[in-house]
């Protein structure tokens, strides 16, 4: 089955950049996709075909993808940023597939 | 823009059945995919299926095929999400989602409020 792999957790300091990455080899032939979901509330998709941002998304907000991995990349982060941050991404059967999340901290 | 309104949070026990319903706003939502993502609390994002609208084509993750229902009454712009036999395990948070587009393979760019749904043993 299709998975994606990412980092439990990412920590940065307010300014700095912080990125993110998701592995996995479905992402060699399909697209990545990037959702933020603050606590409580629902998701909200960042990032869509690995670096195309949704209208009202910050530009500090940006997508790459090489070979087997997609990367968000949050340049002067801030502390509302801190959030959990999930990739995705499709297989060939046309089913979806999450990676686990990455918890990103502010110092 | 489209709001996706999702039916308010269920408490039920085990071997009970369950249907929640997710409506959208806009003329347009028979012309997007639309599917199911649970969160366990505490944890990650799980999609569990989707089905187009105007059609009712419908595919479903394989770990949730068998076990959950989707269906759609396209002219009320609403999608379901069914169980016949609820089991503890499937105490979650269910998310509804649009898709962008009207292919498959697109985003999940609007998001409902979600359903908490609580099952005890």
């Amino acid at each position: 089955s299709t998975e994606l792999t990412q980092p439990p957790s990412v920590s940065v300091s307010p300014g700095q950049t912080a990125r993110i990455t998701c592995s996995g080899d479905a992402l060699s032939k399909q697209y990545g996709y990037w959702y933020q979901q603050k606590p409580g509330l629902a998701p909200v998709l960042m990032i869509y075909k690995d670096s195309e941002r949704p209208s009202g998304i910050p530009e500090r907000f940006s997508g790459s993808s090489s070979g087997t991995t997609v990367t968000l990349t949050i340049s002067g982060v801030q502390a509302e940023d801190e959030a959990d941050y999930y990739c995705q991404s499709a297989d060939t059967i046309g089913t979806w597939v999450f990676g686990g999340g990455t918890k990103l901290t502010v110092l | 823009e489209e709001q996706l309104v999702q039916s308010g949070a269920e408490v039920k026990k085990s071997g009970e059945s369950l249907k929640i319903s997710c409506k959208g706003s806009a003329r347009t939502f028979n012309n997007h995919f639309v599917g199911w993502v649970r969160q366990v609390p505490g944890k990650g994002l799980e999609w569990m299926g989707h089905i187009y609208a105007g059609d009712s084509d419908t595919r479903y993750n394989p770990s949730f095929r068998g076990q959950v229902t989707i269906s759609a009454d396209k002219s009320n712009r609403t999608a379901f999400l069914h169980w016949d036999k609820l089991r503890a395990s499937d105490t979650a948070i269910y998310w509804c989602v649009r898709q962008q587009g009207s292919q498959w393979l697109a985003a999940f760019d609007i998001w409902g409020q979600g359903t908490v749904v609580s099952v005890s043993s």
